[in-house]
């Protein structure tokens, strides 16, 4: 069966700082692995995903997540935090149906 | 705009009452989703619809009964709802269940039950 932990359910960083959103997996196929964002009163948006090519996988607004097989997780980062990255993150690993499984989320704040 | 519109974005219904909710995509998808999102608790897959087929009900209570008329409208309908049913239902689509593509997501209705 395939799952998702999401380490804290809330980070806080301050602007400018690095953001670390940890995401860890498990799968008996090889992994999909995406993360979403959700802004408040919204519904999710894709930032990015890793579907077995390169294992660091660039996204929008300058986020990327490292692929790590050995530690079977899906770490999602960003250099420096800025105010409008304030949200809640979902990391999410292809289930044996085809469908997406999703973790509890990890509301990230940014303080000024 | 994301390309799946979700009608209403706020519902407030006596447990009652018959509602329904509507989701919209012109993505081009042929498979849609419902999901639950309730406070702390992870998102719930709800229903899958494929090619307008249901091929997947997660053991969803028989309050909520869904409908798929064609590729491109997704419905909820609901009766006799509990307090605990309150949360934001969203919809998403994808191409041929392709998770490759990852899902659209709507903007969600944000569901009270009272």
């Amino acid at each position: 069966a395939q799952s998702v932990t999401q380490l804290g359910s809330h980070v806080s960083v301050s602007e400018g700082a690095l953001v670390l959103l940890r995401c860890n997996y498990s799968s008996s196929v090889p992994p999909y692995l995406f993360w979403y964002v959700q802004y408040p009163n919204q519904g999710l948006q894709l930032l990015l995903k890793y579907t077995s090519a390169a294992t660091l996988v660039k996204g929008i607004n300058g986020f990327e997540a490292e692929f790590k097989k050995s530690e079977t997780s899906f770490h999602l980062t960003k250099p420096s935090a800025h105010m409008s990255d304030a949200a809640e993150y979902f990391c999410a690993v292809r289930g044996s149906q085809g469908n997406l499984i999703f973790g509890k989320g990890t509301k990230l704040s940014v303080k000024p | 705009e994301t390309g799946v519109t979700q009608t209403p974005r706020h519902l407030v219904m006596g447990m009652t009452n018959k509602k329904s909710l509507k989701c919209e995509q012109h993505l081009g998808h042929n498979a849609m989703y419902w999901y639950k999102q309730s406070a702390k608790k992870p998102l719930e897959l709800m229903f899958v619809y494929s090619l307008e087929e249901r091929v997947e009900n997660n053991s969803v209570p028989s309050r909520f009964s869904p409908e798929c008329p064609n590729s491109s409208h997704l419905f909820l309908h609901l009766h006799t709802l509990q307090p605990e049913d309150s949360a934001l239902y969203l919809c998403a689509s994808s191409q041929e269940r392709a998770v490759y593509y990852g899902y659209t997501f709507g903007s969600g209705t944000r569901l009270t039950v009272v």
